[in-house]
């Protein structure tokens, strides 16, 4: 079984510069899950998508940070303009559904570094 | 409010056994969850209880007291590619709609 995908791996960029990342979950998974990790710290849920619809943003800077999952399958996150303190790693993670959030499978995440 | 804390850091020896703590309050509760993540790499899933008690997955055991708000994750046999990151995850109620909830973590290092 194919796991997470995501692209690209790393990203540097300058601030005030977009950026975007793109996520394929595993096969058959309903719900799709953005994080962002900041060094030293767990993981912090940006949004959550149960198929195509939105299920919980509360996190998510909605001033610079956009995510879409248009046929409820792959994913993009957006973050325009970028910021310095958004440098941090960008996991995607999906589970069977909504109601089996104990386990959630990591994608191996988008290294963002703002300079 | 919601808080959730475990040691930030545990050393221990090859062959050892180590307990990582977790004590948590949330709003909701349903069970908690375990996850190991390695420096660099993606955070994975290694158990989940939903129930009071111990559950056991080869070297790993974790253990949950609702009443108490307390877990644990117990690693036996210690090896040195279990040097990583351990955190413990608070799963809310499916009808409340809530998100897991990862913590700072405990940083684990196994010394030769």
């Amino acid at each position: 079984e194919a796991g997470v995908a995501q692209s690209p791996r790393y990203k540097i960029i300058e601030k005030r510069q977009s950026v975007a990342f793109w996520c394929n979950p595993i096969s058959g998974h309903a719900t799709l899950y953005w994080y962002q990790q900041i060094l030293g710290q767990g993981p912090k849920l940006l949004i959550q998508f149960q198929n195509n619809g939105v299920v919980d943003d509360s996190q998510l800077p909605k001033d610079r940070f956009s995510a879409e999952r248009l046929k409820g399958v792959d994913s993009t996150l957006k973050i325009q303009p970028a910021k310095l303190e958004d440098s941090a790693v960008y996991l995607c993670a999906s589970s069977l559904d909504h109601d089996i959030q104990e386990t959630q499978y990591f994608g191996p995440g988008t290294r963002l570094l703002v300079l | 409010g919601q808080s959730l804390e475990q040691p930030s850091e545990v050393t221990a020896v090859e062959g050892a056994i180590v307990q990582i703590n977790c004590t948590y309050q949330t709003s909701g509760f349903y069970g908690l969850s375990w996850y190991q993540q390695h420096d660099g790499g993606a955070p994975t899933f290694l158990s989940y209880n939903a129930l009071d008690g111990l559950e056991e997955t080869g070297r790993f055991s974790s253990f949950l007291s609702r009443s108490d708000s307390y877990g644990y994750l117990l690693l036996q046999e210690l090896q040195m590619k279990d040097s990583a990151s351990y955190f413990c995850a608070p799963v809310p109620p499916y009808n409340q709609g809530g998100k897991l909830i990862f913590g700072q973590g405990t940083e684990l290092s196994v010394k030769p």
